[in-house]
């Protein structure tokens, strides 16, 4: 069955450091999302993405983040300098009509 | 007033019984409906969803739908110990209602 996969499943990085978040969504999706989860609260969007731009960013998405859909496969989120504060599960999801499927997600560490 | 709210729990209910989640959103022009089940330090698996007022059966599942008291229900019968997890209720908002809303997610535990 077709899933959206992530890498890397657990990312330590130093905080004020990039990182990047790699997805492959489900290929005939059409609409792709970051969300966030910090340990114990609610999931959270981030952003949406179709037809090669974003269709909607929350008040977290801030400048600090960017998504890219740099080929037909892959979907990534970056963030340019990383805060303690940004340590989360960060899950891609996508969709082709109303249901989102979501990657098993990337455990993020800034410290 | 969030805009989806569930009980945090935990629901407990022996093995075999009903267990009955329930949510509520703010937003009336809410449209679509989704339940999510989701492990320990897992992502959401997706379990079904609801457009239309009333119920809605996959398996052991039902959703349950009223759109006039703002109000949406997952219902699993014959419980077993492996649906113990988190279930988390999200509706459908945005711009072209593209972006999910969840719920804080209601803890399930199912005792054998």
């Amino acid at each position: 069955e077709p899933e959206v996969t992530q890498t890397p499943s657990h990312q330590v990085t130093q905080m004020g450091q990039e990182v990047i978040l790699r997805c492959v969504p489900i290929s005939n999706h059409l609409y792709f999302y970051w969300y966030r989860q910090i340990l114990g609260q609610k999931v959270e969007f981030l952003v949406s993405f179709y037809n090669n731009e974003i269709s909607e960013k929350s008040e977290i998405f801030d400048d600090q983040f960017s998504v890219e859909r740099p080929d037909g496969s892959n979907f990534t989120l970056k963030i340019r300098s990383t805060k303690l504060e940004d340590s989360a599960m960060y899950f891609c999801a996508s969709r082709r009509e109303a249901e989102a499927f979501f990657g098993q997600g990337t455990r993020l560490t800034v410290v | 007033q969030k805009e989806v709210e569930q009980n945090s729990g935990p629901l407990s209910v022996p093995e075999g019984a009903i267990a009955s989640l329930n949510c509520t959103y703010s937003d009336r022009g809410s449209q679509s409906f989704f339940w999510y089940r989701q492990y320990s330090g897992k992502s959401p698996e997706l379990i079904m969803f609801i457009y239309s007022n009333g119920d809605k059966e996959d398996g052991r599942f039902t959703a349950q739908l009223n759109k006039a008291s703002q109000y949406v229900s997952l219902l699993i019968r014959d419980s077993q110990p492996s649906d113990s997890a988190t279930y988390l209720c999200a509706v459908n908002k945005g711009r072209g209602f593209q972006k999910l809303v969840f719920g804080t997610g209601t803890r399930l535990l199912v005792s054998p």
